[in-house]
Order: C-alpha cells, then structure tokens, then sequence
C-alpha cells in the first residue's frame, strides 16, 4: 500500500463545476502540502496545512488529522485550473523530505 | 518570491555521457532536493542536502551523485547516463525547519532525454 492515495487519478469537468480531490496518507504527519503541475512541468505549492481548513481565492483545502485525509476543493472551476494536483507528506514527522501522491489530472472543459 | 531555477528545461545527451543538471535558489535554504518524475510513479526523491557540502542519498540515487559546495547551488551528475534516466527531473528547496515543516519551493524541471 502507498504512503500517501489520491483520488481520483483522473478527473474531467466542465467549466463552473465544484471539483474535489482527496488524499489519503498512512504515516504520522505534522504537514501536508499540496501541489500543482502545469503542462511543462513546474510545481507550484499551493498549500501547507497542518489542521482545518485554508483558503486561497477559489481554492479550499481541508485536513483531519485524525482520520488521516485531506482534501482539495475547487470552487467555479475554469479551464486554466487544469493541471495535476499532488499531495505529499512528511515521511517522517517534523522531517523535510516528503512522500509524494501519484497526482490527480484535472481537466475542465470550457 | 522565491525563486528556484533549474538550468535547462529540455536536455538531449548519449548513452555514456557525464550529465550536469545545476540548481539554483534565491532564498538563502538550506535544503534542496533532487526529485525524478516519472509516469505511474510520481515524483522520487534523488538526493537530499541540508547544508553546504552535506548530502543525503534518497530513494533512488543509484547512477547518480551529487554536488552541494555553495549554498544556493545544487548540482545533480550522471556519471554515465543511461537511457532508464530518462525522466522529468525537478529541483526544490525549503528553509531549515526545526520541528515543523516548511514550505517546499520548486523548480520548472528539467526534462532529460538521453538517447
């Protein structure tokens, strides 16, 4: 079993679409970040959160310790949020190096 | 803004060939880290330095070494590349946290060919 599980692997919506993506991990965590990947291939942190909830314009991510799983929430969703979402955690708790998800491929069409 | 840059973002090299994949960082981190991408895999971790001149072995650092000797450059080398190397390769950096974690940074990746 993979440290950390995303799903879905793969996701298509049209445009405005309420778009959830969800992470599972199964080691102790102090953080985890998601990421995103355009085409081209850079990553962009979009979030580091340790419990609750953050938002970022119409981005929202979630976490519950407890129940190890985090999920990222995409509000009126547009063609440019296109791209593979990434969730990694600490492989050990408080450690730099991270674990990586195999990523979700997002694709909204207009 | 942080800024972590990677050399080159399209490389083509010969089997046998040394390789030089060189990492850049404005942000005075102390980490930085070597990942290859690649499809069904993900993103795994090369090699790892948390100062000048240290390093770590990650997951996969077979074929590969690295080199830390200013902090603001990390420098990922195939001794002799082979075609398995063929991959996406990303840089990051992240400041030195002592019991949280912090933010990671990364690079626009470097995608690798070698033919």
């Amino acid at each position: 079993k993979n440290e950390v599980e995303q799903s879905p692997q793969n996701l298509t919506a049209q445009e405005g679409e309420f778009i959830t993506i969800n992470c599972s991990y199964s080691v102790g965590i102090s953080a985890l970040h998601w990421l995103q990947q355009h085409p081209g291939g850079g990553i962009v942190s979009l979030f580091m959160l340790s419990s609750g909830k953050k938002k970022h314009g119409r981005l929202i991510a979630t976490i519950n310790i407890q129940e190890k799983h985090s999920s990222l929430h995409i509000t009126a969703s547009h063609p440019r949020d296109s791209a593979v979402y990434i969730c990694a955690v600490p492989r050990v708790q408080g450690a730099q190096k991270l674990v990586f998800g195999q990523g979700t491929r997002l694709t909204i069409n207009p | 803004d942080v800024k972590v840059t990677q050399s080159s973002r399209y490389l083509v090299k010969r089997t046998g060939e040394k390789v030089f994949l060189e990492c850049v960082q404005d942000m005075d981190h102390e980490n930085m880290f070597w990942y290859r991408q690649d499809p069904g895999l993900g993103l795994r971790l090369i090699y790892f330095s948390y100062d000048v001149k240290m390093k770590e072995k990650g997951d996969i650092p077979e074929g590969y070494s690295v080199s830390r000797e200013k902090k603001e450059r990390f420098s990922l080398i195939l001794e002799s590349a082979s075609t398995n190397q063929t991959s996406m390769y990303l840089c990051a950096s992240s400041e030195q946290g002592r019991r949280m974690n912090t933010e990671a940074f990364f690079g626009q990746g470097t995608r690798l060919t070698v033919v």
